[in-house]
């Protein structure tokens, strides 16, 4: 059963709009929350993180919104740009699985193209 | 300031044999955590090393066992390989301590085939 969800395979936006990828979560433990950015034959870069205890984190053109009554999370891109073409990960975590941060719990990704 | 770095980028080996993956951490990282990525799904938590120990370990076989050594770098062992085997071998390197310190940042990866 997938706790980490990313209903959406595939997302296409046009240059300078708003991209917005969206992420459900069933476990309420999960304490820390991020997003990546993978591109073909490379490792994930990480983009964004919030914890549980915050409902907004913004860097630059990336903000991540958490709504924890219902398990979902979302990152916005404004503007969009060609460059920000790749596959993004949402990624999750919690402490009740040893006192330090526990391991990463993804979703499958969604492919975004950002067309010019 | 070098990130997390992986070797060998690829590798092809036959089933039945054995791998061992390696990966350096980020400067200033001390714990190593190991994924796999299948084909068109996110990465799969395999373990985490912190002190030179296994701390943490994913729903995988005995097959997959690690190590880490006193400069935190860290190996992926993997005995009798199967076809399923086959995919992207991701480690990843943070800082353990305050929640927000704890990022996980990523090599790029050792895309094994298995034949």
């Amino acid at each position: 059963d997938q706790q980490v969800k990313q209903n959406s395979p595939s997302l296409s936006v046009q240059e300078g709009r708003i991209s917005i990828l969206n992420c459900d979560y069933t476990n309420s433990m999960f304490d820390y929350f991020l997003w990546y950015k993978k591109y073909p034959a490379e490792g994930p870069t990480f983009l964004i993180s919030i914890s549980s205890i915050k409902d907004k984190n913004e860097d630059g053109r990336f903000t991540v919104f958490l709504n924890k009554s219902a398990k979902h999370l979302s990152l916005h891109i404004v503007p969009s740009q060609p460059g920000d073409s790749a596959v993004y990960f949402c990624a999750a975590s919690g402490r009740e699985y040893g006192g330090s941060q526990g391991n990463l719990i993804f979703g499958k990704g969604t492919k975004l193209s950002v067309k010019p | 300031d070098a990130g997390v770095t992986q070797s060998p980028t690829h590798l092809i080996k036959t089933r039945g044999q054995q791998v061992t993956l390696r990966c350096s951490p980020k400067s200033g990282h001390d714990t190593v955590s190991w994924y796999q990525q299948a084909l068109g799904q996110g990465p799969q938590f395999i373990f985490q090393y912190y002190e030179e120990e296994e701390r943490q370990r994913g729903n995988f076989p005995d097959r997959f066992s690690g190590h880490q050594f006193p400069n935190y770098s860290s190996e992926l062992n993997v005995n009798a390989l199967l076809l399923g085997d086959s995919a992207l071998y991701l480690c990843a390197s943070s800082m353990t301590g305050l929640a927000d310190q704890e990022t996980q940042y990523f090599g790029p990866g050792t895309r094994l085939l298995v034949l």
